[in-house]
């Protein structure tokens, strides 16, 4: 299982963290994402972490911004958001991939969702 | 990298057959046999359907099928079913450790 967890309203420029508790598997053990899904819009590819590494890839939209890093003790992900834009808003999903890194995503979490308003 | 297109909505009675169909460019689809179809349902986590172009996780029923010519790639829903009402997104890796996704088409089971 997946649990999300951090959205809320959040002013522009600031910053907010989200995060993703795994249950019922190591997140070491798999790479794992963030995806995104704005009002109205598709799915949006946000940020990667490798499996038992630090490497990270990032979409041109957020590159610079969000960083997405781990936690092993908490078996947990995070994504590390500053200098947020209005168009940030949106529902985030964690996501599991498939192996250490294929991007196929075989298990999703739930949501939780980040505005950003004035 | 700019999004997958697929057609908004696709309809289809119970029983029919369904294709959706997601468009790329030789960056994405045209190179890479990475391409996955998710299924969404409203308050519910998205789940994988198909993955490299025709292969289907476990628990998935064989009346999903994909496929993929060139630079576009097709979900094949057989034998539609009421519970097949959805979103499907396809996506695909689109280099440089890069995912992208289409649009979305709304399935309605009519």
């Amino acid at each position: 299982q997946l649990l999300e967890s951090g959205g809320g309203v959040v002013h522009p420029g600031t910053s907010v963290r989200v995060s993703c508790v795994a249950s019922g598997f190591p997140v070491i053990s798999h790479g794992m994402h963030w995806i995104r899904q704005a009002p109205g819009k598709g799915l949006e590819w946000v940020a990667g972490l490798w499996a038992r590494g630090s490497k990270t890839s990032y979409a041109d939209s957020v590159r610079g911004r969000f960083t997405i890093y781990r936690d092993e003790s908490k078996n947990s992900v995070y994504l590390q958001m500053n200098n947020v834009r209005h168009e940030d808003t949106a529902v985030y999903y964690c996501g599991r991939d498939l192996n250490s890194w294929s991007l196929l995503l075989d298990f999703w979490g739930q949501e939780t969702l980040v505005t950003v308003s004035s | 990298q700019s999004a997958l297109t697929q057609t908004p909505s696709a309809s289809g009675s119970p029983g029919q057959s369904v294709i959706i169909s997601c468009t790329g460019t030789i960056s994405d689809l045209g190179t890479y046999d990475s391409v996955s179809w998710y299924q969404c349902h409203p308050g519910k986590a998205p789940r994988l359907i198909i993955y490299e172009v025709n292969k289907r996780p476990s628990g998935v029923p064989d009346r999903f099928s994909g496929s993929k010519s060139g630079n576009t790639a097709s979900l094949t829903v057989s034998g539609l079913q009421a519970e097949d009402e959805g979103d499907y997104y396809c996506s695909s890796y689109a280099g440089r450790d890069n995912l992208i996704f289409g649009g979305g088409t709304k399935l309605t089971v009519l």
